[in-house]
């Protein structure tokens, strides 16, 4: 089973930053938080990844708290074209496997 | 950029015939994986592949799935004998090696068992 636990949806508008939370307060010291969002029929699609410190990117930014025990994925000027299921994944980065293990997600409605 | 290609994007197959999914992973990645998706479900593993041989396989993967690395491009999953069950979206993806984490996806080829 995953993980982590996400609202099962948000709303945001056009143009301002979606906050998308996600709790993993199980992980362990090895394991990282992905986010994965997957636009309606097409492949699921990487978003960000982080491990301690908070993480940027040119899609995204990722805020993990000190404990580790849950994590925010922003979206800093939301478009109607990020409108998907949002997934967040702990995984440990250890041997060659590294499989996916879905939850729900969060399904993202960016609003005009 | 390069991408992961799927083929076909949709096929329809009678219960009880074989298909043949393709996936053509990004040149220089070493791991790959197929996951499936039942209609409004989550996303689930099936398997993954690294070396010429399963890394890992689900429940789900009985021995009706087979997958194989036939050449240096392609990678596919072949379902010998499909039931109703079997209708999903099949993801490809691949991942490099090293210290590289982010899985990359296909669009996926939706799957049709009638």
């Amino acid at each position: 089973d995953a993980k982590t636990t996400q609202p099962p949806s948000m709303d945001c508008a056009e143009g301002r930053a979606a906050n998308l939370p996600c709790n993993h307060s199980t992980i362990s010291g090895n394991e990282y938080v992905y986010w994965y969002r997957q636009i309606h029929s097409q492949g699921p699609q990487y978003i960000i990844h982080g491990l301690k410190n908070n993480e940027t990117n040119e899609m995204a930014s990722l805020i993990i708290t000190e404990d580790r025990k849950s994590s925010t994925l922003i979206l800093p000027h939301a478009t109607l074209r990020d409108t998907a299921v949002y997934y967040c994944i702990v995984q440990h980065n250890a041997g060659n496997n590294r499989k996916l293990i879905w939850g729900l997600g969060t399904s993202l409605a960016v609003n005009p | 950029e390069p991408e992961v290609t799927q083929t076909p994007s949709h096929q329809v197959t009678q219960m009880g015939q074989e298909v043949i999914l393709r996936c053509v992973p990004i040149s220089n990645h070493l791991y790959f994986y197929w996951y499936r998706q039942i209609l409004g479900q989550k996303v689930e593993f099936l398997v993954s592949f690294y070396n010429n041989e399963i890394s890992e396989k689900s429940e789900i993967f009985d021995d009706q799935f087979s997958v194989e690395r036939p050449d240096g491009s392609n990678f596919t999953l072949k379902i010998r004998s499909t039931k109703l069950e079997d209708s999903a979206m099949y993801f490809c993806a691949s991942r490099p090696t090293g210290s590289a984490y982010e899985q990359y996806f296909g669009p996926g080829t939706r799957l049709t068992v009638t």
